[in-house]
C-alpha cells in the first residue's frame, strides 16, 4: 500500500529532551515537508526537501532540525530549543511542483 | 509572508443542505488546492486547479479557481453527516513548488 507513514502517533516528551519525529513515504516523491498545526490554526512550513542531501528551513524553523540522507524518509527533530513545541506535526510528500500528499501526524506534548 | 483568509471560520448546516466556502489572498496564485481533514489525522486533497476560471468537481464538492488569480471557492452539494471535518485551501505563487495554507473552514452537519 502506497502512503506516507508517520511515527509514532502520539509523542511525550519531557521539557529538556530532543524528539525525533519520523516519516516515511514509499511514494517515491522527490519532495517532503514538515508542517506544526496548532489547534484552530492552519499548517505552518517547519522544513522542506527537495531533493535528497538538500533542506531548507521553512518559515518556522528555530528549534527544529531535520535530515535527508535517504529518498523515503524525513525525520524531524524537536530540540530543547523549541519552546513551545505541544502541537500536532504533519509530514507531506508530492512529486516536483504537485499536489502535497499527507501521513495523519503525530501529536507532541510535553510532561 | 503570503497570507490567506477563509471564510467562513465555522458553519453550522443540516444535512441535506448545500455549503459555500471561500479563500482569498493579497496576492497573485497560480495554483489551488483544497484539502479536508479529519479530527486527528492529515489532510486529504479533494481537488487541484491550476488555471484562472477553472471549475473543476469531485463527486459532490465543486472548487473554482477565481478570476482575478486571488480566490478560490469551495461548494458542497446535499451535505452528509461524513463531510463533517476541517477544509483546508491552500496557494501557490511559484507553481507548486511550495504552498501557503489557509487557517480553515471548519463544518459541522447537523442531522
Amino acid at each position: 500500500d502506497g502512503g506516507i507513514t508517520q511515527s509514532p502517533k502520539y509523542l511525550f516528551r519531557k521539557e529538556g529532551q530532543n524528539v525525533t519525529l519520523s516519516c516515511e513515504q514509499n511514494l517515491n516523491h522527490d519532495a517532503m515537508y514538515w508542517y506544526r498545526q496548532d489547534p484552530g490554526q492552519g499548517l505552518r512550513l517547519i522544513y522542506y526537501s527537495q531533493i535528497v542531501n538538500d533542506f531548507q528551513k521553512g518559515d518556522i524553523a528555530e528549534g527544529y532540525s531535520v535530515s535527508r540522507e535517504k529518498k523515503e524518509s524525513f525525520p524531524l527533530t524537536v530540540t530543547s530549543a523549541q519552546k513551545n513545541p505541544t502541537a500536532f506535526y504533519l509530514c507531506a510528500s508530492s512529486d516536483r511542483n504537485q499536489p502535497q500528499h499527507f501521513g495523519d501526524g503525530t501529536r507532541l506534548s510535553i510532561l | 509572508g503570503q497570507q490567506l483568509n477563509q471564510s467562513p471560520q465555522s458553519m453550522f448546516i443540516q444535512e441535506g443542505e448545500d455549503v459555500s466556502m471561500n479563500c482569498t489572498s493579497s496576492s497573485i496564485f497560480n495554483t489551488w488546492l483544497w484539502y479536508k481533514q479529519d479530527p486527528g489525522e492529515g489532510p486529504v486533497l479533494l481537488i487541484a486547479l491550476y488555471k484562472a476560471g477553472e471549475l473543476t468537481s469531485n463527486g459532490r464538492l465543486t472548487a473554482q479557481f477565481g478570476i482575478t488569480r486571488k480566490d478560490s471557492f469551495l461548494n458542497i452539494s446535499a451535505s452528509i453527516p461524513s463531510d463533517v471535518g476541517i477544509y483546508f485551501c491552500a496557494g501557490s505563487d511559484n507553481y507548486g513548488q511550495n504552498f501557503v495554507f489557509g487557517p480553515g473552514t471548519r463544518l459541522s452537519v447537523l442531522p
